[in-house]
């Protein structure tokens, strides 16, 4: 099946420093990427929609100077959560999806971020 | 995209069939039923979709009846790695379309 891979899974850094998560198809070409945010307890909350090549579209509400998104390549996204803060610190999740129609979105394992 | 609405919790017995239902009953001819599952702390993993057809794969079955309106999800014998988080979404095809998440079913299979 189709696998997403989610590089770091986990990351301790403090306040004010940048960090780099990176997304991977590893055995498909994903035309377009997603990146989601969960609190605990909650379910996911989409942040923003890339396709290869272009400007990310974000979700109203998210900053698009704090999360930049780019999706260089049909295998690779990075998300940078700049200057990073205390509530900034949640579980990041990825997805990709291949071509067009009805394919589904395959999900990174991703990424728990703790902001000290 | 369509809402959809899944009980917030179900228990089942190790070994025997998980049943887990969705109604979806504003879904237009053009949506898509899809079925994730998230164990804790890891990302969604994808189960199964289907448009109008039942449809089945090595992990579970889908069933959607002639209207549309609701869909089941059927793992057939449910094991305790089984347990998770179940999200039923609908959705247009197209490339930039979102997956709408809910709070989804709590499954939890017991020995």
């Amino acid at each position: 099946g189709a696998v997403v891979s989610q590089h770091p899974s986990w990351v301790i850094c403090k306040s004010g420093t940048s960090v780099k998560i990176e997304c991977r198809s590893l055995d498909f070409q994903a035309t377009t990427m997603f990146w989601y945010r969960q609190f605990p307890k909650q379910s996911l909350m989409l942040m923003a929609t890339s396709n290869e090549g272009s400007k990310a579209t974000y979700e109203q509400g998210v900053e698009k100077d704090k999360f930049l998104i780019n999706h260089a390549s049909l295998t690779l996204s990075t998300l940078t959560v700049t200057s990073a803060h205390p509530e900034d610190s949640s579980f990041y999740i990825c997805s990709a999806r291949a071509d067009r129609g009805g394919q589904p979105q395959h999900f990174g394992d991703g990424t728990r971020l703790s902001i000290l | 995209d369509a809402k959809t609405t899944q009980p917030t919790s179900m228990d089942c017995a190790e070994g025997r069939a998980a049943n887990l239902p969705c109604n979806h009953s504003t879904i237009s001819g053009n949506e898509y039923v899809y079925w994730y599952r998230q164990i804790h702390s890891q990302g969604p993993q994808y189960i199964i979709h289907g448009l109008k057809n039942n449809e089945t794969n090595e992990m579970a079955s889908l069933i959607i009846t002639e209207d549309r309106k609701s869909s089941t999800l059927i793992l057939p014998h449910a094991t305790l790695r089984d347990t998770a988080v179940y999200y039923c979404i609908v959705r247009f095809a197209g490339n930039n379309r979102k997956l709408i998440w809910g709070l989804g079913t709590s499954l939890a299979v017991n020995p």
